[in-house]
């Protein structure tokens, strides 16, 4: 079983707030990632980090922003949400070149 | 570029039955892992089956198997004995030796019927 942890699980919130999704993992992965996803749909890669202080902008355009300060943390942050954010946001972690391990995600509606 | 291509966006299949969903990819890298994940609604996205690219043995997960096609670059996976819990979309994925970022095709939702 992955140890990889996302919350909040479901948020809702008004347009404008700044919002950060945390997600953890305690498998000692230096490889993280997110991705969105919309219900039933494919995954986009939006940002990915190959350990401490590396990210990297995925191949969605996103106007969200990580950081990786520990190499168990990859948080993901909204300065300010719009209805267009509204989606779910997963974490994953790996080692190279291996298979990812998912967290539950987070599912965001702003309003 | 790699590319992964699941032309199936929806299957179904009668329970206790054998249902086989496709996946193609493209890579001129000869040293690769493919994978099957799967996501079950409103649920976390696991593992299925991984398969190592050197490897000419088809990999198999209980009820789960692939066929691996390394010359025609195909990925299909076998559920056989279909249960209600394998309901899901299916994600075909591909990573390259020492890449970082694993290439997803596009999911196929599949449906058990009772």
């Amino acid at each position: 079983e992955a140890d990889i942890y996302q919350t909040p699980r479901y948020l809702v919130i008004g347009t404008g707030k700044k919002i950060t999704l945390e997600c953890s993992q305690t498998m000692g992965h230096d490889k993280m990632y997110w991705y969105q996803q919309d219900p039933g749909m494919e995954l986009h890669l939006i940002h990915y980090s190959y350990g401490v202080n590396s990210t990297e902008k995925g191949d969605l355009s996103s106007e969200s922003t990580v950081s990786r300060i520990r190499t168990e943390h990859f948080p993901l942050t909204l300065e300010s949400a719009r209805p267009s954010h509204t989606s779910q946001y997963l974490c994953a972690s790996s080692e190279v070149g291996s298979e990812q391990y998912f967290g539950p995600g987070t599912r965001l509606t702003v309003t | 570029a790699q590319t992964v291509t699941q032309s199936q966006p929806e299957m179904s299949v009668q329970e206790a039955e054998t249902v086989t969903l496709s996946c193609t990819y493209d890579t001129s890298e000869s040293d690769y892992y493919l994978f099957w994940y799967k996501q079950p609604p409103s649920r976390q996205m696991i593992l299925v089956i991984r398969q190592e690219a050197y490897k000419q043995q088809n990999a198999t997960e209980n009820r789960f198997s692939v066929n691996f096609q390394k010359a025609a670059k195909s990925f299909s996976l076998k559920i056989s004995d279909s249960q209600l819990g394998d309901a899901a979309m299916y994600f075909c994925a591909l990573i390259i030796q020492g890449a970082q970022k694993l290439v997803f095709g596009q999911g196929t939702r599949l449906t058990i019927n009772p």
